[in-house]
């Protein structure tokens, strides 16, 4: 299996910060990967995906990069309503495997 | 609208087997690429497998071996995860997202459903 790898595990920020999550693939996925935003006793949301894709009703505050291994998701000036957890998926092979989040804490 | 509606908490002993439904509403479910995934309490989201509707192929997380089962209902437009030889390690909420395309773009997700394993 493809494993998924976030860092850092957990992030300390204030509103109006600038804050980039970083997911490395063990090998190339080129750019199949998805982003997504969980709240507490919420499901998942699709933020990014295809690495850089904007999911339609996203804030453009949030951008992601990246292809192969290496990938980012920034949020360019953090909002209260953002902090969660964060999780990347890879979708190049067909076992899909998430990383084990990064949770955004004030 | 796009809607997926999952079926209500299940309470299992260890052993049996839980099938949770995912019945899909607000678009065609004929040609829809549908993943399984679950939480336990404060645990990272885990990928379970997925299945697409039209052809009705699957793959499953191989450390899942043959306890899942994917299936889903044309005629209803509802998917299924059955999950058999529960064990209290499997006490999770279960989600189901789709992407109504066949591809890897779940966008839509299901509300969750909480399987608690408890002799």
């Amino acid at each position: 299996d493809i494993q998924m790898t976030q860092s850092p595990s957990s992030l300390s920020a204030s509103v109006g910060d600038r804050v980039t999550i970083t997911c490395r693939a063990s090998q190339s996925i080129y750019t199949n990967l998805n982003w997504y935003q969980q709240k507490p006793r919420q499901a998942p949301k699709l933020l990014i995906y295809a690495a850089s894709s904007l999911q339609s009703g996203v804030p453009s505050r949030f951008s992601g990069r990246g292809a192969g291994t290496d990938f980012t998701l920034t949020i360019s000036s953090l909002q209260r309503e953002d902090y969660a957890t964060y999780y990347c998926q890879q979708t190049y092979s067909t076992l899909y495997t998430f990383g084990q989040g990064t949770k955004l804490e004030i | 609208q796009m809607q997926l509606v999952q079926s209500g908490p299940e309470v299992k002993k260890p052993g049996t087997s839980v099938t949770v439904s995912c019945k899909a509403s607000g678009f065609t479910f004929s040609s829809t690429s549908i993943q399984w995934v679950r939480q336990a309490r404060g645990q990272r989201l885990e990928w379970i497998g997925w299945i697409v509707t039209g052809s009705g192929n699957t793959r499953n997380a191989q450390k899942f071996h043959e306890r899942v089962a994917m299936t889903r209902d044309m005629s209803t437009n509802t998917a299924y995860l059955e999950l058999s030889s529960l064990q209290s390690e499997d006490t999770a909420v279960y989600f189901c997202a789709a992407d109504i395309n066949g591809g890897t773009h779940f966008d839509s997700w299901g509300q969750g459903t909480l399987v608690t394993v408890s002799s």
